[in-house]
């Protein structure tokens, strides 16, 4: 079974510019995550998608931060514009939610941002 | 105050070795916790998923919550240098879609 991807693995870009992320689940995963992992640090959740719907995008900045999950498959996440203290690893994450059960999160590699 | 407390390291231990791994959170409402391996440049993958108190063993690995002390431990056995990685705990609550992640321990296991 194929696992959560994501791409690109790395992006290099300048302050400023713009920069989007894509991700495509594990099939069948209703749920999506992005999360922003900062060096040394744990993920933390940026959005939560139940299918289509944002369920919660409370740490999202507004700002600058969209994100996409047309028809409850696939998503970008995009920044406009880009700042220094957005290089991070960006994570997408995938789970199988019921209302009489639940499951773990699982993973891709990440996009690894660097804005100089 | 973070959700979750977790000594960053690293730990550097030699081949064989027992390793123990720890998390401390302050909410009592998580109800489910996870332990995650992250190799370098690589995603998180899930080792361990345990549901409230008690112990959980999978081969090499031992997953053990204690919740009136809010303490969560992963114990791994016979320690192998393909365990070098970035031990992340992770624990949700009711809402548990909603995972909270502790900063990762970095663990270097020397052949």
């Amino acid at each position: 079974e194929a696992g959560v991807v994501q791409s690109p693995r790395y992006k290099i870009i300048e302050k400023k510019q713009p920069v989007a992320f894509w991700c495509n689940p594990i099939s069948g995963h209703n749920t999506l995550y992005w999360y922003r992992q900062n060096l040394g640090q744990g993920p933390e959740l940026l959005i939560r998608y139940e299918n289509e719907e944002a369920v919660d995008d409370s740490q999202l900045p507004k700002d600058r931060f969209s994100a996409e999950r047309l028809k409850g498959v696939d998503s970008t996440l995009k920044i406009q514009p880009a700042e220094l203290g957005d290089s991070a690893v960006y994570l997408c994450a995938s789970s199988l939610v019921r209302s009489s059960s639940t499951d773990t999160q699982y993973f891709g590699p990440g996009t690894r941002l660097t804005v100089l | 105050q973070k959700e979750v407390e977790q000594d960053p390291g690293p730990l550097s231990v030699p081949e064989g070795a027992i390793v123990s791994l720890n998390c401390t959170y302050s909410n009592s409402a998580f109800q489910y916790f996870m332990w995650y391996r992250q190799y370098s440049r690589k995603g998180p993958e899930l080792l361990m998923y345990t549901y409230s108190s008690g112990n959980k063993e999978d081969g090499r690995f031992t997953a053990q919550v204690d919740k009136s002390s809010k303490y969560i431990s992963l114990f791994i056995r016979d320690s192998q240098p393909s365990d070098s990685a970035t031990y992340l705990c992770a624990l949700g609550g009711n809402n548990f879609n909603k995972f909270y992640f502790g900063s990762g321990t970095k663990l270097n296991v020397k052949p």
